[in-house]
């Protein structure tokens, strides 16, 4: 089963404003990974942040991690119709296994 | 272009045909992972290489399917006696990676499938 979930599945916003899409696992991380994906292609890395870390920055890009709450956030700031993709969250528990995704969350952003 | 690429971009087959997927990775990469997506969901793991290595194979992958990389360069997925079930996008991403650091994967434009 997959470990990362996303919330929400889906999300419309206008052009400009911020979209926050969360991602919740289940067992102890070494890192975890945003993903973004245009309707039919391949996957591209956006951010990694490790399991010490709290918050990592990226361009618009804010992603922050709760180990406690086991939970991480994007945020994606100032929204472009380029932003419309759907985001994964992909979780690496020991170091040495596949990365697991989640199901993601559709973007979309109304110019 | 040094990304990762895959070969064919589409595939149309009936069911009980064989296909077989081609996937070239960055060429220092050392790790090769094949996924599969369908529709709606998240890349569902398949397997992985590290260099000529196969070192995990998912419950996912049926006897149907077998994966090779033969110089620890290009990888090949095979499935034999496709189903309907089979239908997916295959995705294909490689990366470098050192005992248990992280590690970013790169993936290809993936190969969709169509069992009819």
């Amino acid at each position: 089963s997959q470990q990362g979930e996303e919330d929400p599945q889906a999300l419309s916003i206008q052009e400009g404003e911020n979209a926050t899409m969360n991602c919740s696992y289940k067992t102890s991380i070494n890192n975890l990974q945003w993903y973004r994906q245009n309707s039919g292609r391949g996957l591209v890395h956006l951010i990694l942040i490790r399991s010490n870390e709290r918050e990592k920055h990226s361009g618009r890009l804010r992603v922050t991690l709760d180990t406690s709450k086991k939970s991480s956030s994007l945020l994606i700031t100032a929204s472009r119709a380029a932003d419309t993709a759907s985001y994964f969250c992909a979780t690496d528990y020991s170091g040495n296994t596949p990365l697991v995704f989640g199901k993601g969350t559709r973007l979309s952003v109304i110019a | 272009d040094t990304g990762v690429s895959q070969n064919p971009r589409h595939k149309i087959t009936k069911r009980g045909q064989n296909v077989t997927f081609r996937c070239d990775p960055i060429s220092e990469h050392n790790r090769l992972y094949w996924y599969r997506q369908t529709l709606g969901q998240g890349p569902e793991f398949l397997t992985y290489f590290q260099n000529e290595a196969q070192l995990e194979k998912s419950r996912l992958l049926s006897d149907r399917f077998s994966a090779e990389r033969p110089k620890g360069s290009f990888s090949t997925l095979e499935i034999q006696r496709t189903e309907q079930g089979d239908s997916a996008m295959y995705l294909c991403a490689s990366s470098w990676k050192q005992g248990g650091g992280s590690e970013t994967q790169y993936f290809g434009p993936g190969t969709r499938l169509l069992v009819l």
